[in-house]
């Protein structure tokens, strides 16, 4: 079935070194690939997304880089911030339905 | 703050009881998706409505229910209720079909 892979699980950095979040996806029809970002007790807040026509996307510290051929995806985010800390989850969704399937999250911690 | 709201925030329910979670969306959002988050299961897509429509189904147990009123407002049902229900219900919206959602902060629901 429709599966999405997410590594790491926890991913510890320090405050202004870069994070890289990876997702591999098994639907190679699926074409939209959003990132959420959940804080405790939140629910999970949409940060970036991307089509699969578009094979890199940026947002000041966030970028998405799309791979279709080896159906991977990943977040980057430079500089990061204590604020940063949070879990993240990939998602693949499409064609021809909205259900997003979502990775199992990657909690980041930043340390001052 | 997502503009989507949820209600209540927090439930707590003996086995066997039936609890309502509702759902109020983005001003102007059609589309109604309700989640299911637990810890082994990650977060689990369970169905969505779209103008009062059922759109699409996921794992959703027959004990589930769910609708989406003329005011666009969606309720959750969940009936004879097991301890393994025990879980976040999120509530996402988005403006039509195959556009970004936007997630509601959550009911926490714990059966005991």
């Amino acid at each position: 079935g429709e599966n999405v892979e997410q590594h790491p699980s926890t991913l510890s950095v320090q405050e202004g070194d870069s994070a890289v979040i990876k997702c591999t996806y098994s639907d190679s029809a699926s074409n939209y690939f959003p990132w959420y970002k959940q804080e405790l007790g939140k629910g999970p807040q949409l940060i970036i997304d991307i089509r699969s026509n578009v094979g890199e996307k940026k947002d000041q510290r966030i970028a998405v880089t799309l791979n279709k051929t080896a159906k991977h995806f990943s977040l980057h985010i430079t500089e990061t911030q204590p604020e940063d800390s949070a879990v993240y989850f990939c998602a693949a969704g499409g064609p021809g339905t909205d259900k997003l399937i979502f990775g199992t999250g990657t909690r980041l911690q930043v340390f001052p | 703050d997502s503009g989507v709201t949820q209600t209540p925030k927090h439930l707590i329910t003996a086995t066997g009881q039936r609890v309502t979670l509702r759902c109020s969306p983005r001003s102007g959002d059609l589309s109604v998706y309700w989640y299911q988050q637990s810890l082994d299961q990650g977060l689990q897509f369970l169905i969505q409505y779209y103008n009062g429509e059922e759109r699409a189904k996921g794992n959703i147990l027959e004990r589930f229910s769910a609708q989406q009123f003329p005011d666009l407002h969606s309720e959750l049902n969940l009936s004879s209720l097991e301890l393994g229900d025990s879980a976040l219900y999120f509530c996402a919206s988005s403006p039509g079909l195959a556009e970004t959602q936007y997630f509601g902060p959550g009911t926490r629901l714990l059966v005991l």
